[in-house]
């Protein structure tokens, strides 16, 4: 199994600064299958990207994913109040799928 | 519009049984994948099971194999989880998701709003 290690715990930035998100994998996630989703308080998760920097559809262009092999990263340009919430990776390359356990961004 | 409509969460003892439903629409049900994933209370998120578009193919996460179990009706655009020997880390948030692949499991593209269960004496 994939165990994925999502850094920092917890991101404490200003509306309008950079957010730089990390996701470590266990073992190569192959063909870069690492997705991205978001989840507010109460409500359910929402797909960010895919392939590791593909965009799903809606998702503003100051999101962005990238990486490969074992070390991925999401990256918001500049923080919007709506983008402060919990994001998660995922890998669907090998069984079972498996998630990371999540990065907070409040704010500061 | 995707929509995905959980039902069927609530209290049950530790050991009894429970079935959620999750009705969809705004896609071509019998065209996809189907899974649910679960979230307890203030954790991560976690894979509990996945079925094939045509229901020919199951698949379980360790936790939950032997004791839950994933269904679909193509005809009335419904999945099903039913859930015995039920235990207090059973308790969670259940969400139903439709899978982006048609065959073989891969990321989850739409979410339901989540069914609480909840495993107490």
């Amino acid at each position: 199994e994939i165990v994925l290690t999502q850094s920092p715990g917890t991101l404490s930035l200003s509306p309008g600064e950079r957010a730089t998100l990390s996701c470590r994998a266990s073992q190569s996630v192959g063909y870069s299958y690492l997705a991205w989703y978001q989840q507010k308080p109460g409500q359910a998760p929402r797909l960010l990207f895919y392939g590791a920097s593909s965009r799903a559809t809606g998702i503003p262009d100051r999101f962005s994913g990238s990486g490969s092999g074992t070390d991925f990263t999401l990256t918001i340009s500049r923080l919007e109040p709506e983008d402060f919430a919990v994001y998660y990776c995922q890998q669907y390359g090998s069984s079972p799928r498996t998630f990371g356990q999540g990065t907070r961004v409040e704010v500061k | 519009e995707v929509q995905l409509l959980e039902s069927g969460g609530g209290l049950v003892q530790p050991g009894g049984s429970l079935g959620l439903s999750c009705a969809a629409s705004g896609f071509t049900f019998s065209g996809y994948a189907m899974n649910w994933v679960r979230q307890a209370p203030g954790k991560g998120l976690e894979w509990v099971s996945t079925i094939s578009y045509s229901g020919d193919s199951t698949y379980y996460a360790d936790s939950v194999k032997g004791r839950f179990t994933i269904s679909r009706d193509n005809s009335k655009n419904t999945l099903y989880l039913h859930m015995n020997s039920l235990r207090a880390e059973d308790t969670a948030v259940y969400y139903c998701a439709k899978d982006a692949s048609t065959v073989r499991p891969y990321f989850f593209e739409y979410w339901g709003q989540g069914a609480l269960v909840t495993v107490s004496s």
